[in-house]
């Protein structure tokens, strides 16, 4: 059974870069899309950004300029990278599995293992 | 981009109760929805996907529908452990697999 757990700092400063590493256990990195969300405090979803295991990266227009996602298929891990942060950047942050499912005349795309979340504070 | 509208934004129902939420594309998304419940403290989790199909072990109280702009989440039965917030996602249009604002579910 894939399990995700997000880490990386609980605190990050002002303009400074926010790190985040999701660890994928139980199943290979490789074949799927690999995604980030972030959900303010008492506010709703919102996705960040999504990698396939080959390395093709689709991102949030709204966040594009500041965010890189990456991926390490040896390590079974990937990457979320968000630079000059500020107060409306905290957020809990998940890493999710976006899986696909294709047919005839069909195709699916859904979120369907999620980490845990971690929280990040953006304060001086 | 497509957004997503969801309503109401909270309400308040009995347990056995049956309860519609309801999430509006603002433009043709076919069938590409997906439904998920969150709980405090918790992650999202997925209930449906492609706007009618239940995701595996969720209970079939659990029922997706509607194409095109406009769809439908209804719990046929409140149970106790219904009572948490429900979100759409539209996966139709990359980028932006945007997510409704959310419908907060509680016991009334």
């Amino acid at each position: 059974q894939v399990q995700l757990q997000e880490s990386g700092p609980g605190l990050v400063k002002p303009s400074e870069t926010l790190s985040l590493t999701c660890t994928v256990s139980g199943d290979s990195i490789s074949g799927d899309y690999w995604s980030w969300v972030r959900q303010p405090p008492g506010k709703g979803l919102e996705w960040i950004a999504y990698i396939y295991y080959s390395g093709s990266t689709t991102y949030n227009p709204s966040l594009r300029s500041r965010v890189t996602i990456s991926i390490d298929t040896s390590t079974n891990q990937f990457f979320l990278k968000l630079n000059s942060v500020t107060a409306a950047d905290t957020a809990v942050y998940y890493c999710a599995r976006r899986a696909i499912l294709t047919g005839y005349q069909y195709f699916y795309s859904y979120l369907d293992v999620w980490g845990k979340g971690t929280t990040v504070t953006v304060s001086s | 981009d497509i957004q997503m509208t969801q309503s109401p934004s909270s309400l308040s129902a009995s347990l056995g109760a049956r309860v519609i939420i309801t999430c509006r594309a603002s433009q043709n998304i076919n069938n590409n929805l997906n439904w998920y419940q969150q709980k405090p403290g918790k992650a999202p989790k997925l209930l449906i996907y492609g706007a009618s199909s239940l995701h595996s072990g969720i209970p079939s109280r659990f029922i997706g529908s509607g194409s095109g702009t406009e769809f439908t989440l209804t719990i046929s039965s409140l149970q106790f452990e219904d009572f948490a917030t429900y979100y759409c996602e539209q996966s139709h249009s990359t980028p932006g697999n945007t997510f409704g604002q959310g419908t907060k579910l509680e016991i009334e």
